[in-house]
């Protein structure tokens, strides 16, 4: 399966900035996906990055807010904007593995938002 | 509704058995996933079952699945202090996407 690394593994972030974290996957993947762990809950999609085209955002979810980049197929980035505490979350990203294999994830990282 | 359903938590005694349930919605699902959250860490695949099967078994692991009753469950066997963590189960959607619908996670605890 794939291994992917992901940062920043956490940060404390002011409120109204901005985070972009990086995952790197060492093999091409088609689609990444990015998900949101609120405290003490289960995983959200965000949205889906495909390269070379526009991400796919899951209800709730906007390109606005969370600007997504993925200029090739190793590699995505996911901003969250103008942060507020309600951002305060672990943010994972995750690549299919091949056929019936579950997703990879990355180690996640832990946004707080004072 | 879209939720998958699994109890907050679990406390065993080290040896003992595990045992953790989830309530999936979706009858048409095709496979059945079993991940582990350590804390500060991302999630880890520990195991995966068709939606044609009823039991499989690797290892510490055992999966139960009942399709009619849309259950699943996890046994861990001779359970160990380092299995503490989050327990989620997943249902992939078979709508030709990749969707994951994940479970509320159960926590679990070994005493030792």
């Amino acid at each position: 399966s794939a291994v992917i690394s992901q940062k920043p593994s956490r940060d404390i972030c002011q409120r109204g900035t901005s985070l972009t974290i990086q995952c790197q996957v060492d093999s091409q993947v088609t689609m990444m996906f990015w998900y949101r762990q609120q405290p003490g809950q289960s995983l959200t999609l965000i949205a889906t990055a495909n390269q070379g085209s526009e991400a796919t955002y899951e209800s709730g979810f906007v390109i606005d807010k969370f600007p997504i980049s993925r200029p090739n197929l190793t590699f995505s980035t996911l901003t969250v904007s103008n942060m507020s505490p309600e951002d305060s979350s672990i943010y994972l990203c995750s690549v299919p593995g091949a056929g019936w294999y579950g997703y990879t994830f990355g180690s996640g990282t832990r946004l707080t938002v004072v | 509704g879209e939720d998958v359903e699994q109890s907050l938590f679990l406390s065993v005694r080290e040896g003992d058995s595990s045992v953790i349930n989830c309530t999936y919605t979706d009858s048409s699902s095709t496979y059945l996933y079993w991940y582990k959250q350590e804390p500060g860490a991302g999630l880890q695949l520990l195991t995966y079952i068709f939606s044609n099967m009823d039991m499989k078994q690797d290892q510490r692991l055992t999966v139960l699945l009942n399709k009619k009753d849309k259950h699943l469950s996890l046994r861990i066997a001779d359970t160990q202090t380092g299995d503490s963590a989050i327990y989620f189960c997943a249902e992939r959607r078979a709508s030709g996407t990749y969707k994951y619908i994940f479970g509320t996670g159960t926590r679990l605890k070994v005493l030792a």
